[in-house]
């Protein structure tokens, strides 16, 4: 299958500080990327979905001011977790798709997990 | 709406044994359906899916069952190995206008596998 690369694969901060977490489709163009977000022992909670050159779509509860998303080109979308805080720890997971959900054509990244204190 | 667990079901079986892991949706509208794998630090992947037209799919050593009636999937891995042990995810979406919407994820199932 497709292989989507997510940078860095755990981060520590302080609290206040920003993250940037990269997500890159390596063998094929990601015309969307989704971001979810998933806290220990619970489900993937969608968090936004982004166009390549077009503006994310935020889930609902979602602060599109805090959390920074952006896909400027085809292989690349970055999400930046802006003023962190420790209740924005969790484990953030990018997913990307050439032609559209279906039949596996969504390829997760390996996620990437962040740690403010 | 959504289903979002707050405490993970967990399964054991033994190896060699069949696993069932079972997934109740919510959407009576959502017509295709995927089940993940998620080892512990790692993403989701890709198991198998199926559409609402069907009601049963087989893939290698795994099968998903699809009742429409009573919003329940299922998902059979045959002969369970301990590389089977793993988070299961299903996951639910619908079609809008041809096009296929966001996936909708289930609250997971721990699979353990004793050897």
């Amino acid at each position: 299958g497709a292989v989507v690369s997510q940078h860095p694969s755990w981060v520590i901060c302080k609290s206040g500080t920003s993250v940037k977490i990269e997500c890159r489709s390596l063998d094929f163009q990601a015309t969307t990327m989704f971001w979810y977000r998933q806290f220990p022992k619970q489900s993937l909670m969608l968090m936004a979905t982004s166009n390549e050159g077009s503006k994310a779509t935020y889930e609902q509860g979602v602060e599109k001011d805090k959390f920074l998303i952006n896909h400027a080109s085809l292989t690349l979308s970055t999400l930046t977790v802006t003023s962190a805080h420790p209740e924005d720890s969790s484990f953030y997971i990018c997913s990307a798709s050439a032609r559209g959900i279906a039949a596996g054509e969504l390829f997760f990244g390996e996620g990437s997990r962040l740690t403010v204190l | 709406g959504e289903s979002v667990g707050l405490h993970l079901p967990t399964l054991s079986v033994q190896e060699g044994d069949n696993s069932i892991i079972n997934c109740a949706y919510s959407n009576s509208a959502s017509d295709y359906f995927i089940w993940y794998k998620q080892e512990s630090g790692k993403g989701p992947q890709f198991i198998i899916d199926i559409r609402s037209n069907m009601d049963k799919r087989q893939g290698q050593r795994v099968t998903v069952l699809l009742n429409k009636t009573v919003k329940h999937l299922s998902l059979q891995i045959a002969a369970t190995q301990p590389g089977d042990s793993a988070v299961y995810f299903c996951a639910e979406s619908v079609t809008y206008g041809g096009s296929q919407g966001n996936l909708i994820f289930g609250k997971g199932t721990k699979l353990s596998v004793k050897p």
